[in-house]
């Protein structure tokens, strides 16, 4: 099993520019989240999706907008980019969508914007 | 506001010694909390999750403990080892109890 799998795994772009970060579970996950981390703020919530069909806000949602596409795949867009959404997402997933299941995470997307 | 601290100067030991690792948090009333691991590079990976009525939680050379009126958890990794060497993040119940918020991690490192 792959587990958490996002693409791709780097990313340049410049300001203004658009882009699809994907990602895909293969453990029949009920509930995925997109979080990003930057040094010394820890990972912050931007959305997530309790169960297919439903997305909700998180903590950081501005400039995002998210789908699910089915209940394997979670992806985060940014239409217009900005210096400020430098950062590197993480997407993972849990089972249920209670909070006590743990997460599985992906190994992240390094993202610049230039 | 809501605020989920834990130390952000690495903690420096030597392999053998127990590492002991601090979350505190303000504002909150956690139904659980988790600890996780992550390595350079990597996506964090759970290592244990402790309730709020349960005061200690083991797990091989982890113990974790959950202090309801401290509001705090420790972690303790016993008999420390190199390859224990990472960053660790404690993570709670946000608002609304529906997804994880998390701490900024202590990264650990342990000399040989």
């Amino acid at each position: 099993n792959a587990g958490v799998t996002q693409t791709p795994k780097f990313q340049v772009l410049k300001t203004g520019q658009s882009m699809t970060l994907q990602c895909a579970q293969d453990m029949n996950h009920n509930s995925m989240y997109w979080y990003r981390q930057d040094p010394g703020m820890g990972l912050r919530l931007i959305y997530y999706s309790a169960s297919e069909g439903t997305t909700d806000k998180g903590e950081v949602p501005n400039g995002y907008n998210v789908s699910r596409l089915n209940k394997r795949e979670f992806s985060l867009r940014l239409e217009s980019a900005a210096p400020s959404q430098t950062s590197v997402y993480f997407c993972a997933s849990s089972d249920k969508g209670q909070i006590n299941s743990p997460l599985h995470f992906g190994n992240g997307t390094r993202l610049t914007v230039t | 506001s809501q605020k989920i601290e834990q130390n952000s100067e690495a903690l420096n030991i030597q392999e053998g010694k127990t590492a002991t690792l601090t979350c505190n948090y303000t504002n909150y009333s956690p139904a659980y909390l988790q600890w996780y691991r992550q390595d350079p590079g990597r996506g964090p990976v759970f290592l244990l999750l402790i309730r709020e009525n349960e005061k200690e939680k083991r797990k091989e050379r982890l113990k974790v403990t959950f202090d309801t009126t401290l509001k705090q958890s420790l972690f303790h990794i016993t008999a420390s080892q190199p390859a224990d060497s990472a960053t660790y993040l404690c993570a709670l119940d946000g608002t609304g109890r529906r997804a994880l918020t998390f701490g900024s991690g202590t990264r650990l490192q342990v000399q040989p």
